[in-house]
């Protein structure tokens, strides 16, 4: 069966300073990797998604992942964190023989000013 | 276009009682599926709907069902609430049964239920 693990619960990183957020996943075939954001009071929102191809893919809002097969991890950056990133961040995969989704139990992330 | 949308936003109920919690999905997502957010258990999958039926359920009990319409428009149903029944219920759309793990998912802003 998949599984995501996303190891940091909390992290607080300065506004203007870098952001790399982990998430590892386990499962035997190509997965389908995601990273959702979600604001307090809110649905998940699309960051990016991968599939196949190029292993650096951009999303939304300045966001960019990396897939690595021989780290099984998909992390998501960020240059430039601004006030307005602050929410909880999901990495889910999507395996064929489950026919859905797993989600990580989320990053939270706090901007300081 | 219009997105999911979930009715609805709060819930008070008490212990016993039962609650029926609506999704529209966007239109023409034909999969909606349904899941609880907990601070303690983060995102659980309750069951996927297609075509009024449904193709995928995750480890809840019975006392938690849905149902799908001719429409795509799904409820959830739990009955004989508990306290820790209280969560956020979200809903989410996809374009059909095969899409539901290599598609994104659309979510609504979700169901807040609290059990006293």
């Amino acid at each position: 069966a998949q599984s995501v693990t996303q190891p940091d619960i909390h992290i607080t990183v300065s506004e203007g300073a870098s952001l790399e957020l982990r998430c590892n996943y386990s499962y035997g075939a190509t997965p389908y990797l995601f990273w959702y954001v979600q604001s307090p009071g809110q649905g998940l929102q699309l960051l990016l998604k991968y599939f196949s191809g190029d292993t650096l893919v951009q999303g939304i809002k300045g966001f960019e992942a990396e897939f690595k097969r021989s780290q099984s991890s998909f992390n998501l950056r960020k240059p430039s964190v601004h006030w307005s990133d602050a929410a909880e961040y999901f990495c889910a995969v999507g395996a064929q023989d489950a026919g859905k989704s797993t989600f990580g139990d989320g990053t939270t992330l706090t901007v300081k000013p | 276009k219009a997105g999911v949308t979930q009715t609805p936003r709060y819930l008070i109920k008490t212990r016993g009682q039962q609650v029926t919690l609506s999704c529209s999905p966007i239109s023409g997502h034909r999969s909606v599926s349904w899941y609880q957010q907990t601070p303690g258990q983060g995102l659980q999958f309750l069951f996927e709907y297609f075509s009024e039926t449904q193709r995928n359920k995750g480890n809840f009990p019975g006392r938690f069902s849905g149902r799908q319409f001719s429409n795509s428009r799904s409820e959830m149903n739990v009955s004989t609430l508990e306290l820790g029944d209280s969560a956020l219920y979200l809903c989410a759309s996809s374009l059909g049964p095969r899409q539901l793990y290599n598609s994104p998912l659309h979510f609504g802003n979700g169901t807040r239920l609290t059990v006293t």
